[in-house]
């Protein structure tokens, strides 16, 4: 049981370029989320699903598209990176009755833009 | 803006003392979740608290939940060293239809448990 996989672990883009963070879960967790963890900053939330087909926006969607064709995968697609995009990307993952259960966390996806 | 604030930034306690750390949110909630974060690691689930409960227990996990003050607090008795990480406090909230469900963190409180 692995978990929450994020690939990859560690990314340096060119300004401009494009990327898609990959997140797979082989728990059937129906939902699943994106955040970004900066310096004094905490975790804020970039876009999260509650199932395949559906998505939403979190707190820092802007530069950020994702899509949820399958309950396992949930990648994140930065569409032109920027230096402010340099930052510790998080997956998360769970069940639907999320309000009695916590998230599983993937271990990271360092990402610098130069 | 990010819903849950938690209160020290930052704490330096001694092997053996307990920890108390505070969260503070602005809306209502469906639940109240704790998180614990290692150096350079994921987070790790602790403990998840329901809007309808007060206090809850796990092992030397205290998280206490006061809906009226929109406040909550995680105790850590008996500390040890390797309790030592960022604690974050995160609410979870359903929508008024039902139908989405985000959850939301906050920025965290760095404890040091010195040997």
């Amino acid at each position: 049981n692995a978990g929450v996989t994020q690939t990859p672990k560690f990314q340096v883009l060119k300004t401009g370029q494009s990327m898609t963070l990959q997140c797979a879960q082989d728990m059937n967790h129906e939902y699943m989320s994106w955040y970004r963890q900066d310096p004094g900053m905490g975790l804020r939330l970039i876009h999260y699903s509650v199932g395949a087909g559906i998505t939403d926006q979190g707190e820092v969607p802007n530069g950020y598209n994702v899509s949820r064709s399958t309950t396992e995968d949930f990648p994140l697609r930065l569409l032109s990176a920027a230096p402010s995009q340099t930052s510790v990307y998080f997956c998360a993952s769970s069940y639907s009755s999320a309000i009695l259960y916590g998230y599983t966390f993937g271990s990271g996806t360092r990402l610098t833009v130069v | 803006s990010q819903q849950g604030e938690e209160d020290p930034q930052a704490l330096s306690i001694q092997e053996g003392e307990n920890a108390t750390m505070n969260c503070s949110y602005k809306t209502s909630i469906n639940n109240l979740q704790w998180y614990r974060q290692n150096s350079g690691r994921g987070l790790v689930h602790l403990i998840l608290i329901r809007s309808n409960e007060r206090e809850k227990h796990s092992g030397r996990l205290r998280v206490t939940l006061d809906t009226s003050k929109k406040s909550s607090s995680l105790l850590i008795t008996a500390s040890r060293a390797a309790d030592t990480a960022s604690y974050f406090c995160a609410t979870g909230q359903v929508n008024s239809g039902g139908s989405n469900y985000k959850l939301t963190f906050g920025k965290g409180t760095l404890l040091t448990v010195n040997p």
